[in-house]
């Protein structure tokens, strides 16, 4: 069974940093894209950044490049998302999901997501 | 690089189908047949419920299919039950080579 389970949200203020995790089990976790997709409060779904599954291959959505940074460990099993000079807009629920062997390949697989709320 | 545009809501009888349509331009949904559906019911993560247009994963209802026509997917829900009122979400992989997806639409079940 795949399980995705995220950590490391919390309550940061505007300019601050976070660092998100998520420990992956049940597959052959070096195979595999993995995706960040978040939702604000009420709002719908937006993709953040996905990574092949070696590390070397990384992309970003517009409004967090240069921002964030995704990375993994094969050897955890267990992928990042890096959040630098975080902004109110980046307030959501972080979804990990996992896509498949190509970065064309559907979101099979999501974690229960991690808040991550940015307040002053 | 633009969400994709989805009816705000839909609505339906049990018994009735409903579609949602989701439209993109011809860099996303209508350049390649990688558009996908999910399913997300409130306080839930999404659920894969038709991707590559037309497939469904394992265990998937055939109630829920999907078509392309140009730069429209669309997902058709037929023989309308309770269970399937829910937020609705297509996605589409894009030239850029980034995941773009709808602003979601609301099915409520009458």
């Amino acid at each position: 069974e795949v399980q995705l389970v995220e950590s490391g949200g919390g309550l940061v203020q505007p300019g601050g940093s976070l660092r998100l995790s998520c420990a992956a089990s049940g597959f052959t976790f070096s195979s595999y894209w993995m995706h960040w997709v978040r939702q604000p409060p009420g709002k719908g779904l937006v993709w953040v950044s996905h990574i092949n599954g070696d590390g070397t291959t990384t992309t970003y959505v517009e409004s967090v490049k240069g921002r964030f940074t995704i990375s993994r460990d094969n050897a955890r099993t267990t992928v990042f998302l890096q959040m630098n000079s975080l902004r109110a807009e980046d307030t959501g629920l972080y979804y990990c999901v996992r896509g498949g062997h190509y970065n064309w390949n559907p979101f099979d697989d999501w974690g229960q997501g991690t808040l991550v709320t940015v307040s002053s | 690089q633009s969400a994709l545009t989805q009816p705000a809501s839909v609505s339906g009888s049990p018994g009735q189908s409903i579609t949602i349509s989701c439209t993109g331009t011809s860099s996303d949904v209508g350049g390649y047949n990688y558009v996908s559906w999910y399913q997300q019911h409130p306080g839930k993560a999404p659920k894969l419920i038709v991707y590559d247009v037309t497939k469904r994963p394992s265990g998937i209802s055939d109630r829920f299919s999907g078509s392309k026509s140009g730069n429209t997917a669309s997902l058709t829900i037929s023989g309308l039950q309770a269970e399937d009122e829910a937020e609705y979400y297509c996605n589409s992989y894009t030239t850029t080579t980034i995941v773009v997806f709808g602003g979601g639409t609301k099915l409520t079940v009458l």
